[in-house]
């Protein structure tokens, strides 16, 4: 199946500083590409939804100025966590879609590795 | 509301019990549903798809009523290596992906 590389896997920062992930797609393209944040004991929540070339689409309430994610090739986008804060800390994972044969009713997710971000 | 509930576990049980998850869906115009299994601090993985005719995967067992809007999985003879966070989700069209909070398992030998 596809591969999503996602780096780093655990970052440990001060509070006020900025923090990128990235997720590269290893043997395919990737249009479109997802951003999901996890809460202990809680669900994925999309964050945004980024299509190579274009503005990313954020979900209610998530801030596009303090989430900037950039889509800019067929195998990578990244998320970068401006002037983070202790409340930022949370699992973020990025996912790709895959469309077989180009049909709606054939797509799968392949999930990034996960980065745990602990802000001090 | 969510858009989609499962039962909030976590579930305890011994090697070798059968254990059924469930899970609601209110967006009728929901496409697609799936159960992910995701374990500590790591990436969800898909376990199987759900069809309206029911499908089988091995010991999982996976059901979808559209007319009820009710999924479920069923598990057989557990193992300790089923341990994990199962998930049920959702797509509608245009991929809006939904997830459920997901249900806590433990398997105890």
């Amino acid at each position: 199946g596809a591969v999503v590389s996602q780096h780093p896997s655990r970052v440990i920062c001060k509070s006020g500083t900025s923090v990128k992930i990235e997720c590269r797609s290893l043997d395919f393209q990737a249009t479109t590409m997802f951003w999901y944040r996890q809460f202990p004991k809680q669900s994925l929540m999309l964050m945004a939804t980024s299509n190579e070339g274009s503005k990313a689409t954020y979900e209610q309430g998530v801030e596009k100025d303090k989430f900037l994610i950039n889509h800019a090739s067929l195998t990578l986008s990244t998320l970068t966590v401006t002037s983070a804060h202790p409340e930022d800390s949370s699992f973020y994972i990025c996912s790709a879609r895959v469309l077989y044969g180009g049909a709606e009713d054939n797509e799968k997710l392949f999930f990034g590795s996960g980065t745990q971000l602990s802000v001090l | 509301r969510k858009e989609v509930e499962q039962d909030p576990g976590p579930f305890n049980v011994p090697e070798g019990a059968t254990v059924a998850f469930n899970c609601t869906y209110s967006n009728s115009a929901s496409q697609s549903f799936f159960w992910y299994r995701q374990d500590c601090r790591k990436e969800p993985k898909l376990l199987m798809s759900v069809y309206s005719s029911g499908n089988e995967d091995g010991r999982f067992t996976a059901q979808l009523n559209r007319a009820s809007q009710y999924i479920s999985l069923l598990i057989r003879d557990s193992k300790l290596s089923d341990s994990a966070t199962y998930l049920c989700v959702s797509h509608t069209g245009g991929f809006k992906t939904i997830f459920g909070a997901g249900t806590r398992l433990f398997v105890k030998a």
